[in-house]
């Protein structure tokens, strides 16, 4: 299994608190990505990471912002968490080019009351 | 648009029964993989089979293998023999621009086996 782990593994929080989510890597993997999966969605992409301090947004960015100050850690921060952001997060890895899979890690299911 | 489409929200099967899984993508480049993943009620996601764009032949990885057809521009799963844990979410994903973005998922099936 991929080194993947993610923290807190579930949270409740209050709607206008600020929530910050933690993945840590140890493959030393170039790309770091968060998602959410919501019931009829699928999982769709928030943030990734192509690099130290190399960011991109992606499907479903508004109210999430990231940081990658090191290869192994992103965090993925809600400013200002609102009840539309209670989801199941999932922060993936990978190498760049085909074949390479992306590994999950574990999820963060986040309540937002 | 949607990039990947899964048409089938749930699907039953008898075990010991072969299951097709539809999956249809939309993509104008020439390099890309495409990806399905497994989701059991305990939520990780495990990595079932990879179909790469240039790929003549079609994968398989033991129970499953991928019917690829590419000018259709489809990527269903196909699992023989099917199992009771084999009930669980299935999805299709797609990297594109050879394999330099990130995974695109579609929707999913919800696949329940019956003994």
């Amino acid at each position: 299994d991929a080194g993947i782990t993610q923290s807190p593994r579930h949270k409740v929080t209050e709607t206008g608190t600020p929530v910050t989510l933690r993945c840590h890597q140890t493959e030393n993997h170039r790309y770091m990505y968060w998602y959410r999966q919501d019931p009829g969605h699928g999982l769709r992409l928030i943030h990734y990471s192509y690099g130290v301090k190399d960011t991109d947004k992606g499907e479903v960015s508004d109210g999430y912002s990231v940081s990658r100050s090191k290869t192994e850690d992103f965090l993925l921060t809600l400013e200002s968490a609102t009840s539309s952001q209670t989801s199941v997060y999932f922060c993936a890895i990978s190498e760049s080019g085909l074949p390479a899979e992306q590994y999950f890690g574990p999820g963060t299911r986040l309540t937002v009351t | 648009a949607q990039k990947i489409t899964q048409t089938q929200p749930g699907m039953f099967v008898q075990e010991k029964e072969a299951v097709t899984l539809d999956c249809t993508y939309d993509t104008s480049d020439q390099s890309y993989g495409l990806f399905w993943y497994k989701q059991p009620s305990s939520g990780e996601m495990i990595f079932l089979i990879y179909q790469g764009s240039y790929d003549e032949q079609n994968a398989t990885e033991g129970r499953y293998s991928l019917n690829f057809q590419k000018a259709r521009k489809s990527a269903n799963l196909v699992i023989s023999a099917s199992q009771l844990g084999d009930s669980a979410m299935y999805f299709c994903a797609m990297r594109e621009s050879n394999g330099n973005t990130p995974l695109v998922f579609g929707k999913g099936t919800r696949l329940s086996v019956i003994a």
